[in-house]
C-alpha cells in the first residue's frame, strides 16, 4: 500500500515536445505529491508538488495533473528541452503513521534529443 | 542558496569494515534524513532524526545502522559492518520542520562495497 508506481521507465522526446511520466499511488493517506528531478551524481531537487485539494498546478513548462479519485497524478513538460533530459521522480507522503517518509516511483529517465 | 552538504562524494570499503558517511544539513532545518538509492533503483527511506533521536527508521535501518549529531552542524550515518548490497548512493536531506515538505537533498555519498 506504500507503493508508488510510476511509468514509463525511460521516455525519448523531440525538442519541443510535451513530455508526460504517470504515477499511481494506493495509500488514501498521502496528501502531498512532488517531483524530483535528478542529474547524474546529484541528489534529487524538487521541481514541483502539488497537494490533493487541487486537480493541476502549473509553474513555467512543469505541470502536474492530479486526479484524486483516481488515485494518479502526472508530470507534463511542455517544449521540453535537451537540458530537461534528466531521472525524475514522483514521490508521495502523508502527515500520519507510515506515510510520514517520502514514498519514490521507480524513475524515469528522460532524454530530450536536440 | 543554501545546500546540504555530503562527504566524501564517494567511498570505497572492504566488506566488514565501518564506514561513516557525513552530512552537514542546512543551518535553520530542524529534522534530517538519510535515504539510499541502489544504482538504477528509486530512493528510499533509511532514517528521520530530530531533536537528538531518531523519528523513523524504515525495515532497511538494521542493527547495522546508527546516525548521530555529534555536534551543531553534521549529520552523520555509520554502517557498522558493511555488506556488498550496501553499496548505494546514499542521500541526506533535512527541513525546516516536519510540516516542510519541501526536504533539500545533498548530492550524495557513493560508497561502495567491494
Amino acid at each position: 500500500q506504500q507503493q508508488v508506481k510510476q511509468s514509463p521507465q525511460s521516455l525519448i522526446v523531440q525538442k519541443g515536445g510535451i513530455s508526460i511520466i504517470n504515477c499511481a499511488y494506493e495509500n488514501t493517506a498521502f496528501d502531498y505529491f512532488p517531483w524530483y528531478q535528478q542529474f547524474p551524481g546529484k541528489g534529487p531537487a524538487l521541481l514541483i508538488a502539488i497537494r490533493p485539494d487541487v486537480s493541476e498546478k502549473k509553474e513555467g513548462r512543469f505541470t502536474i495533473s492530479f486526479n484524486k479519485s483516481a488515485k494518479q497524478f502526472s508530470l507534463h513538460i511542455m517544449d521540453s528541452q535537451p537540458g530537461d533530459s534528466a531521472t525524475y521522480f514522483c514521490a508521495a507522503r502523508g502527515l500520519s503513521g507510515s506515510a510520514r517518509q517520502l514514498t519514490f516511483g521507480s524513475g524515469t529517465q528522460l532524454t530530450v534529443l536536440p | 542558496e543554501p545546500e546540504v552538504t555530503q562527504t566524501p562524494s564517494h567511498q570505497v570499503t572492504q566488506m566488514g569494515q565501518e564506514v561513516i558517511l557525513r552530512c552537514v544539513p542546512i543551518s535553520n532545518h530542524l529534522y534530517f534524513y538519510w535515504y539510499r538509492q541502489i544504482l538504477g533503483q528509486k530512493v528510499e527511506f533509511l532514517v528521520s532524526f530530530y531533536n537528538n533521536e531518531i523519528s523513523e527508521k524504515s525495515e532497511i535501518f538494521d542493527d547495522q545502522f546508527s546516525v548521530e549529531r555529534p555536534d551543531g552542524s553534521n549529520f552523520t550515518l555509520k554502517i557498522r559492518s558493511t555488506k556488498l548490497e550496501d553499496s548505494a548512493m546514499y542521500f541526506c536531506a533535512s527541513s525546516v520542520n516536519f510540516g516542510d515538505y519541501g526536504y533539500t537533498f545533498g548530492s550524495g555519498t557513493r560508497l561502495t562495497v567491494v
